[in-house]
């Protein structure tokens, strides 16, 4: 059965970066036909999309965020990574990584970031 | 790039069925979507991927109670018998030019 588990700071000061880290167990991340993506959940608001990666790493953002966003991937430690960048209390949220076949079909549990000083 | 628009609340009573809705905006009528559930809580789980036919392939796990159908541009979630574990939010995700979208989600209480 396939897992993801994020993993990162829960705090974050304002207008530093937060980063985070995804690892998935139970299957390759370097499996083809997958993206693997990063979705957040504001406290009360619904699903916002932030962007994915391919296996073959190829990187595709939400436009909203892009000028923020970094994902990146590390096949050998069958880990992907999240670093937002000039963070505000915006970006306060939970913070869930995924696997991708086109839709989602497997979700990390998440976890709070906090942006605060 | 599509938009998905669900209604923001929908109730029913238990044993009973409802089906929610998930509209695809203009231009995007064919496209498939999935079903996820949120339990309060919880991290959303997925259910099901949907296609304009009306066929669907669900998640691992999940009841025959829960089906799906499309009409046009809607794509429907209908869950029969409905349990107190049924009250959650349910949000429908579509794709399009490695971008992917998300509707504001439905919160569904079973009284």
């Amino acid at each position: 059965q396939l897992q993801l588990q994020e993993s990162g700071p829960g705090l974050v000061k304002p207008s530093e970066t937060l980063s985070l880290t995804c690892t998935v167990s139970g299957g390759s991340i370097s499996s083809s036909s997958y993206y693997w993506g990063w979705i957040r959940q504001p406290p009360g608001k619904g699903l916002e999309w932030i962007g994915s990666i391919y296996y073959s790493g190829s990187t595709y953002y939400n436009p909203s965020l892009k000028s923020r966003v970094t994902i990146s991937v590390d096949t050998s430690k069958n880990q992907f990574s999240l670093k937002l960048s000039s963070v505000t209390a915006a970006d306060t949220a939970v913070y869930y990584c995924a696997r991708e076949p086109s839709y989602v079909d497997y979700w990390g549990q998440g976890t709070l970031v906090t942006v605060s000083s | 790039q599509p938009v998905l628009t669900q209604s923001s609340s929908a109730s029913a009573s238990l044993g009973s069925s409802v089906k929610l809705t998930c509209t695809l905006s203009s231009g995007h009528s064919s496209y498939i979507i999935a079903w996820h559930q949120q339990q309060p809580g919880k991290a959303p789980r997925y259910l099901m991927k949907l296609e304009g036919s009306g066929g669907y392939n669900k998640g691992s796990g999940v009841p025959d109670r829960f089906s799906g159908s499309s009409s046009g541009a809607d794509r429907y979630l209908t869950i029969s018998n409905l349990q107190s574990e049924d009250e959650a939010d349910y949000y429908c995700e579509t794709w399009d030019s490695n971008t992917w979208v998300f509707g504001g989600g439905t919160k569904l209480t079973v009284l």
